[in-house]
């Protein structure tokens, strides 16, 4: 089973505060997505990476920066965040072998943008 | 671009009758990959199903689906719901191989009394 763990798991921070989410997937997975899931829109994509120093821009990526370090983190940075960003956010990875492969999440970070 | 429309957005039932969510989709690609995952409370989206074969039924933990290209469709069934089977469920779809991103419909909750 994939292992894919994020941190912080609940962060709150006001408006205009600088937030960063991690996710370290111990796996060897080249692919690495980073999705928020807000009620009545699903999952929605904001970037995801093929492998260390590559950037892949997603559906919804205003307002959010990523950088994968390494094979193993994917960072997603909120410079000024803003209540519309307050979210749950997963991480995930894949393999990529099957199609996109199978996707692995991880716990999932709440933010809360007061 | 790519979508995945499910109409449902809550569906209520009684332990022991069938279940079926639907699953439409729209791409370019010829080939696509079709996904159902599954959320229950408090965790995280897990794989249920997957399929890229036309018309070939594929089955997991008592939930089947086929994709069908000729209508852009991939419902997900179940003959007799259990109260476990309570959750949201994600249509997702990727167009193609090599790590592309997977796509998630909006999700239908599944609420199943006894």
């Amino acid at each position: 089973e994939a292992a894919v763990t994020q941190s912080p798991r609940n962060k709150v921070t006001v408006t205009g505060g600088n937030v960063t989410l991690s996710c370290r997937q111990t796996n060897s997975h080249n692919y690495m997505y980073w999705y928020r899931q807000d009620t009545g829109h699903g999952l929605r994509l904001i970037h995801y990476s093929y492998g260390a120093g590559n950037l892949q821009i997603g559906d919804v990526p205003d307002g959010y920066k990523a950088t994968r370090t390494t094979q193993e983190d994917f960072f997603l940075l909120l410079e000024l965040a803003s209540p519309s960003q307050t979210s749950l956010y997963f991480c995930a990875s894949s393999d990529g072998d099957w199609g996109p492969g199978q996707l692995y999440f991880g716990e999932g970070s709440k933010l809360t943008v007061l | 671009g790519d979508s995945v429309t499910q109409t449902e957005g809550l569906v209520t039932l009684t332990e022991g009758l069938p279940v079926m969510l639907n699953c439409t989709y729209q791409t370019i690609y010829s080939n696509p990959f079709l996904f159902w995952y599954v959320q229950h409370l408090n965790e995280s989206p897990r794989l249920l199903l997957k399929s890229f074969t036309d018309n070939k039924r594929t089955e997991h933990q008592g939930f089947h689906a086929t994709l069908h290209k000729s209508s852009s469709s991939f419902h997900l069934q179940k003959s007799s719901a259990q109260l476990s089977d309570s959750a949201l469920y994600y249509c997702a779809l990727s167009g193609g191989q090599g790590g592309r991103a997977l796509i998630f419909g909006t999700g239908t909750t599944v609420s199943v009394s006894p």
